[in-house]
């Protein structure tokens, strides 16, 4: 089973409107912390934000916010404002903080976001 | 720039020759990762070192691939006998040891890209 599915292979935003990046988890470690990456054309993964299973806010880091729903096992990033610099692919990904896995991130198959004028 | 590099950033061999990359890691960094990134999918985990101990290897990882990573400093990744289908992105990631901050994120370098012929 995917651990980390990510359903939009590509989304399109205006220059300064919000946009929402879906992504669900699969896991039955309690412990557990969810990431966003974004992989610009150059290929480096960049991170940009984080989310703890037991924090009990959204995480936020400037433009973006997770929107966190445990019980749905659901991690969305939201974008706001977007910029022209923010087309780029945007995975989601997984770490299981205990059991044998020692840290490995688990990758959806990402999204490719682009913004236009 | 003090992040993670990787050398080299494209590689184009023959199919049957060997091929090696290299990644050097964060300073102090002791955790180091690397994945392989298809096109059109998310990064997918190989292996782990933990100082110069390899702790963790995928079943990615055929016999063909060997990973070091001497004195836990700089690491190497070979490949025998390529294939085609060997063809992706290498991607490596370092992490430091846990600290105090909750998402521990792994830095990523900016890949190897790998063609074989």
């Amino acid at each position: 089973a995917q651990k980390i599915t990510q359903t939009q292979p590509g989304m399109f935003v205006q220059e300064k409107e919000a946009v929402t990046l879906d992504c669900t988890y699969d896991t039955s470690d309690p412990s557990y912390g969810l990431f966003w990456y974004k992989q610009p054309s150059s290929g480096e993964m960049i991170f940009l934000i984080y989310q703890g299973s037991y924090d009990q806010q959204n995480a936020t880091e400037g433009r973006y916010s997770l929107n966190f729903q445990k019980a749905r096992k659901s991690a969305n990033l939201v974008i706001s404002a977007s910029q022209l610099g923010d087309s780029a692919m945007y995975f989601c990904a997984m770490r299981e903080n205990r059991g044998s896995t020692l840290g490995r991130l688990y990758f959806g198959r990402g999204t490719q976001l682009t913004v236009w004028p | 720039d003090t992040g993670v590099s990787q050398d080299p950033r494209h590689k184009i061999t023959k199919r049957g020759q060997n091929v090696t990359f290299r990644c050097d890691p964060i300073s102090e960094h002791n955790r180091l990762y690397w994945y392989r990134q298809t096109l059109g999918q998310g990064p997918e985990f190989l292996t782990y070192f933990q100082n110069e101990a390899q702790l963790e290897k995928s079943r990615l990882l055929s016999d063909r691939f060997s990973a070091e990573r001497p004195k836990g400093s700089f690491s190497t990744l070979e490949i025998q006998r390529t294939e085609q289908g060997d063809s992706a992105m290498y991607l490596c990631a370092s992490r430091p040891p846990a600290t105090g901050t909750p998402s521990n994120e792994q830095f990523f370098g900016p890949g190897t890209r790998l063609t074989v012929l």
